[in-house]
């Protein structure tokens, strides 16, 4: 069946140093991969997207990598801060208008 | 640009009754998705449209529901009659589909409570 599959136990990190979440997916194939970013009582906001020919992409102190053989994506925050604190969602992209979301991983950075 | 608006921010209602949710897209975008949110689903596709045309109901959970979008500014989800277990969060949100893009933008969500 398919699979989306992140990290259900929150990520606790300290101030500074880098937080790495995980998207791993089975019997998908697909044409990009997103991550969102969701605040308590708010919608998704997107951050990042990279396609399926695309190793890795950075934007600012985010980073994310793509590999298609170990169908997994690393969402990566460095130098991260207390107001990265929120839930990190991954999303599949399958072709034509259909976007498929993990169920998230809430990130906890401590002063 | 004012976002993706929905209404109402929050809905209470007792078991049977007809609830309707509403949603603008972003002007200018073509494509327009309803998703559900649960802490046990997460957040689940129910329906999409591009150009106001229903394109995949495959999620919608069952007859209960149904989704309209009359024209490029408007869409509602009806749900008719509701239960308990229809209580979540529902989010609308819209985009511009472009070859292998697809960025959404999602409104602030309608918490539905079903008593």
């Amino acid at each position: 069946s398919q699979k989306i599959e992140q990290n259900s136990e929150a990520l606790n990190i300290q101030e500074g140093k880098t937080a790495t979440l995980t998207c791993n997916y089975t019997n998908y194939s697909p044409a990009y991969l997103q991550w969102y970013r969701q605040d308590p009582g708010r919608g998704p906001v997107f951050l990042l997207l990279i396609r399926e020919n695309e190793k890795e992409k950075r934007k600012e102190r985010l980073k994310v990598t793509f590999d298609t053989t170990l169908k997994q994506s690393l969402f990566h925050i460095t130098a991260s801060q207390p107001a990265d604190s929120a839930t990190y969602l991954c999303a599949l992209g399958t072709g034509g208008f259909k976007t498929i979301f993990g169920a998230g991983t809430r990130l906890f950075v401590k002063a | 640009d004012a976002g993706v608006i929905q209404s109402p921010r929050h809905e209470v209602t007792e078991m049977g009754q007809e609830v309707t949710l509403r949603c603008k897209p972003i002007s200018g975008h073509n494509s327009l998705f309803w998703y559900r949110q649960t802490m046990m689903r997460g957040l689940e596709l129910l329906i999409y449209f591009n150009n106001n045309v229903p394109i995949d109901d495959s999620g919608m959970p069952e007859d209960r529901f149904s989704a309209k979008m009359p024209n490029a500014s408007f869409s509602t989800l009806k749900i008719q009659p509701s239960e308990p277990r229809d209580s979540a969060v529902y989010f609308c949100a819209s985009t511009v589909v472009q070859r292998g893009h697809n960025e959404q933008f999602f409104g602030p969500g309608t918490r539905l409570t079903v008593l």
